[in-house]
């Protein structure tokens, strides 16, 4: 969707390791949320942000933390990625509290 | 149970075909949306409705509140309409989403 940018938009890594998926959006909306999408399952919520520095958990959130310190970019960490994160992650942003545009999404694999 | 079900699952269409997708839900809103999602993995929002129907184009939503119901209607389907669609409802600042329909339109 216009003006929302997930990075990177695949990524191979090993159990154990960190990663960072970015989410960068130029519309300069006030929220921003992280989703992970899996087979047989709904978009789930991981955490969501409500403005800098300002975030809060979501229905999924063990294993993973965010940070938001700047309106544009909203990061996603798993700060030792395990194989049940293997899933494809998007990130979505809105003016209000609910999530009007969605980024392309990042599909991680872990092995 | 999931909270928010949508059906069918997978759905074959011809060209020309009026498509209906449903989605019931258990829990209160505020708002549900329907979402389209492209073989590209990228995903749209098609509309956000709260009581009655909004059209656009050939694609019409309805919702009753009273039955938490709501239904996606394609007219003329066309192979460009090959997608998954996503039904999700919104309570507050929670949202949950169904599981997806997935439309295949052939020529």
């Amino acid at each position: 969707d216009a003006g929302i940018t997930q990075s990177p938009r695949h990524k191979v890594t090993e159990t154990g390791t960190p990663v960072t998926l970015r989410c960068h959006q130029t519309e300069n909306h006030r929220y921003m949320y992280w989703y992970r999408q899996d087979p047989g399952h709904g978009l789930r919520l991981i955490h969501y942000s409500y403005g800098v520095k300002d975030t809060d958990k979501g229905e999924v959130s063990d294993g993973y933390s965010v940070s938001r310190s700047k309106t544009e970019d909203f990061l996603l960490t798993l700060e030792s990625a395990t194989s049940s994160q293997t899933s494809v992650y998007f990130c979505a942003a809105g003016y209000d509290n609910q999530p009007q545009h969605f980024g392309d999404g990042t599909r991680l694999s872990i092995l | 149970k999931n909270e928010v079900e949508q059906s069918p699952q997978n759905l074959t269409a011809q060209e020309g075909e009026f498509i209906t997708i449903n989605c019931s839900y258990s829990v209160g809103i505020s708002a549900l949306h329907w979402l389209q999602q492209h073989p590209g993995g990228g995903i749209v929002s098609l509309f956000m409705l709260s009581s009655g129907k909004k059209k656009h184009g050939r694609l019409i939503a309805t919702i009753n509140i009273q039955e938490k119901h709501s239904s996606l209607h394609i007219t003329a389907s066309h192979p460009r309409d090959s997608a998954v669609y996503i039904c999700a409802v919104r309570n507050n600042n929670d949202m949950r989403f169904g599981a997806g329909t997935r439309l295949t339109v052939k020529p």
